[in-house]
């Protein structure tokens, strides 16, 4: 069974660069797939942050892209998440997600606030 | 277009039939995956490709397509069905992934 574990600060102050990373258990990240982010703000709907592939190949929302940035390190069966000068709208629970979005993790709540 | 369109919300009573829609564009091209979240959970996927549910998710939950607009329909609609259901596709240039804004059931 794949598992995804996100990991990461979950409070940080305007302008700082949010960073987390998904941990995939059951599942060699090397086999294949496009493996992505994607986040909820309180209360509202999904928002398809981007995704990469194990050769390090990526895409990115258009709306998140200047300050986005995913990586991959396949030793570990990792992915990760950077987006900087963050603001109280990027206050979301942070999801990954194997692409054909099968599985997901459970989520991490990132609240931003000075 | 990069955007799918979903009503904000739909109800049904017990038992019957309920139709969930996703429009956009894109849907002429790619398959539309679908997906329920209940509180304080992550989504699971119901519904995806042409019509496939993965193990585990009842045979009421079915899927289909026409045109631009993409249908989840669940027959016989049961009370842990009342959640908030997303769609997801590809954009018009197929690399990125976009959702919908979200339906939220009721089951009366």
């Amino acid at each position: 069974q794949v598992q995804l574990q996100e990991s990461g600060p979950r409070l940080l102050k305007p302008s700082e660069t949010l960073s987390l990373t998904c941990s995939v258990s059951g599942y060699s990240i090397r086999s294949g797939y496009f493996w992505g982010w994607i986040r909820q703000p309180p209360g509202k709907g999904l928002e398809w942050i981007g995704s990469i592939y194990h050769s390090g190949s990526t895409h990115y929302n258009p709306s998140l892209e200047s300050r986005v940035t995913i990586s991959v390190d396949t030793s570990k069966n990792q992915f990760s998440l950077k987006l900087s000068s963050v603001t109280a709208a990027d206050t979301a629970v942070y999801y990954c997600a194997r692409e054909e979005f099968d599985f997901w993790g459970q989520g991490t709540l990132v609240t931003v606030s000075s | 277009s990069s955007e799918l369109t979903q009503d904000p919300a739909v109800s049904v009573a017990l038992g019957q039939t309920v139709r969930i829609t996703c429009q956009g564009d894109s849907l002429r091209s790619y398959y539309t995956n679908w997906h329920q979240q209940k509180p304080g959970q992550a989504p699971v996927l119901v519904i995806y490709g042409k019509d496939n549910r993965p193990s585990g998710i009842p045979d009421r939950f079915s899927g289909s397509s026409s045109g631009n607009t993409a249908t989840l329909t669940i027959t016989g609609a049961q009370a842990e069905d009342e959640a908030d259901y997303y769609c997801n596709s590809r954009d018009s240039s197929g690399n990125l992934r976009v959702f919908g804004g979200g339906t939220k059931l009721t089951v009366l």
